[in-house]
C-alpha cells in the first residue's frame, strides 16, 4: 500500500531532551515536507526537500533539524525542544514540486 | 511578507452550494492548492491551479485570478461528509508552500 508512515504518533517528552520523529514514504517520491499545525494558525512548513541531500528552511525551522540522505526518508531532529514546540507535526511527500501531497497521519507531540 | 486569507468558519445546508474564498499576497507564484482536512485527520488534495480559469473535478471547482490574487473553491450538492476544514496553499517563488489558516465548514441537514 502506497502511503507515508510516522513514528511515533504520540509523544510525550521534557524540555531539552533530544528526540526524532521519523518520516518514511513507500511511493519514490522527489519532495518531501514536514509542517506543524496549531489551532488558528493552520499548517506551517518546518523544512522541505526537493531530492536526496537536497533541504530548505520553511517557514519556522528555529529548533528543528532534518536530514534527506535516501529518497524514502526524512526524519525531523528536535535537538532541545521547549514547550512552544508542542504541537501537531505532518510529513507529506509528493511525486514532484506542483504534485499532490500525500500526507501521513502525523505526530501529536507535548512538550512539559 | 507572505499572507493567504481564509474565512475562518462558514455554515451551509446540505444540498446546496458553497464557495469557500481565498487571497493571497505572496512572493512568486507557482500554483495554489486546495486540501480538505476532517477533524482528526490529515490533510487530503483537492485541487492545483497554477493558469488563471475554473477547474472541475466532480462535485469540487476550484478558480484562479493570478491577477487579483485570488481563489475560490465551489462545493455543489452539499453532503454532512464535506463537514471539514479546507485548507488553500501558495506555492512561493523558492517552492516553498505557505498555507492559510484553513475554513471550517459546516454542513447543516
Amino acid at each position: 500500500e502506497a502511503q507515508v508512515t510516522q513514528n511515533p504518533r504520540y509523544l510525550i517528552t521534557v524540555t531539552g531532551k533530544k528526540l526524532t520523529v521519523t518520516c518514511s514514504q513507500n511511493m519514490n517520491h522527489e519532495y518531501m515536507s514536514w509542517y506543524r499545525q496549531d489551532p488558528g494558525l493552520g499548517l506551517r512548513q518546518i523544512y522541505y526537500s526537493m531530492n536526496v541531500e537536497v533541504t530548505d528552511k520553511g517557514d519556522v525551522p528555529e529548533g528543528y533539524k532534518v536530514s534527506r540522505k535516501e529518497k524514502r526518508n526524512f526524519p525531523l531532529i528536535l535537538e532541545s525542544p521547549s514547550p512552544n514546540q508542542t504541537s501537531l507535526y505532518f510529513c507529506a511527500s509528493s511525486p514532484s514540486l506542483w504534485g499532490e501531497q500525500f500526507f501521513g497521519p502525523g505526530t501529536r507531540l507535548t512538550v512539559l | 511578507g507572505q499572507n493567504i486569507d481564509q474565512p475562518t468558519e462558514m455554515t451551509a445546508t446540505e444540498g446546496a452550494i458553497v464557495q469557500i474564498n481565498c487571497t493571497y499576497q505572496t512572493s512568486g507564484f507557482n500554483g495554489l492548492f486546495w486540501y480538505q482536512q476532517h477533524a482528526g485527520e490529515a490533510p487530503t488534495f483537492l485541487s492545483y491551479n497554477v493558469l488563471d480559469g475554473l477547474e472541475e473535478k466532480g462535485r469540487f471547482s476550484s478558480f484562479l485570478s493570478r491577477s487579483k490574487g485570488y481563489s475560490y473553491l465551489l462545493l455543489k450538492e452539499l453532503q454532512m461528509k464535506d463537514s471539514a476544514s479546507y485548507l488553500c496553499a501558495v506555492m512561493v517563488s523558492n517552492y516553498q508552500l505557505i498555507w492559510g489558516a484553513g475554513t471550517k465548514l459546516i454542513i447543516k441537514p
